[in-house]
């Protein structure tokens, strides 16, 4: 089963637009919560990470927000831009499971110039 | 250039055909992944190898056979392929395992059975 709920499957933000995906977890194990970028025909790469002693992690335009309490986290995409048009999925891991990675079933952002 | 790479990109076969999928690192990694998303870019974590050594071993048919001959290739031997198997592959690899470590994906392999 999956182990990480993500939403929405898809959305389209206009350009300058802030994108908002979320995740859930059930397993209080997971202490490792990546998000990777993925663009057709391309592998997966990872774009930001958090672990679950701070509530807020910033790279640019990219930021994760981690509520440990509500087992949620959540990307924010600010100033949108067409070149960040692309499948995100959020995952989650933890040591006892060697860090394997439970991936999102994904969020296709279509943003419109 | 610096990579997981992965040969073939694109693999059509018949129903029944045995095929390999061969990955290779660059990095100086030692732990190596396949996964396999399904239609719907659904990600799942199918095996992995640190130091040639198999440490994840998810519910995958037995007809899924990897293979480590050094710690820089992974390759993925499928057998009596199904229609069902058709999904892009992707290769990844780490520095390590056990810890929190970037893995860095390879650029997948499609896979069609017809």
């Amino acid at each position: 089963q999956q182990q990480v709920k993500q939403s929405p499957q898809s959305l389209i933000v206009q350009k300058g637009g802030i994108s908002i995906i979320n995740c859930a977890y059930e397993n209080t194990a997971f202490d490792y919560f990546p998000w990777y970028q993925q663009f057709p025909g391309k592998g997966p790469a990872l774009l930001i990470a958090i672990r679950p002693d701070v509530s807020e992690k910033k790279e640019g335009r990219f930021t994760i927000s981690f509520n440990k309490s509500a087992k949620q986290f959540s990307l924010h995409i600010m100033d949108s831009q067409p070149g960040d048009s692309a499948t995100y999925f959020c995952a989650a891991s933890y040591l006892e499971d060697d860090y394997k990675l439970s991936f999102g079933a994904g969020t296709t952002v279509t943003v419109r110039a | 250039d610096t990579a997981v790479s992965q040969t073939p990109k694109y693999l059509v076969t018949q129903m029944g055909n045995d095929k390999s999928i061969k990955c290779e690192q660059n990095l100086g990694h030692d732990t190596m992944y396949w996964y396999k998303q399904d239609s719907k870019k659904f990600l799942k974590i199918m095996f992995s190898y640190n130091n040639k050594e198999l440490i994840i071993n998810e519910t995958v048919p037995n007809r899924f056979s990897p293979k480590s001959p050094d710690k820089a290739h992974l390759n993925l031997h499928i057998n009596s392929l199904e229609l069902g198997d058709s999904a892009v592959y992707f290769c990844a690899s780490s520095q390590g395992s056990g810890r929190v470590y970037e893995q860095f994906f390879g650029p997948g392999t499609r896979l069609t059975v017809l």
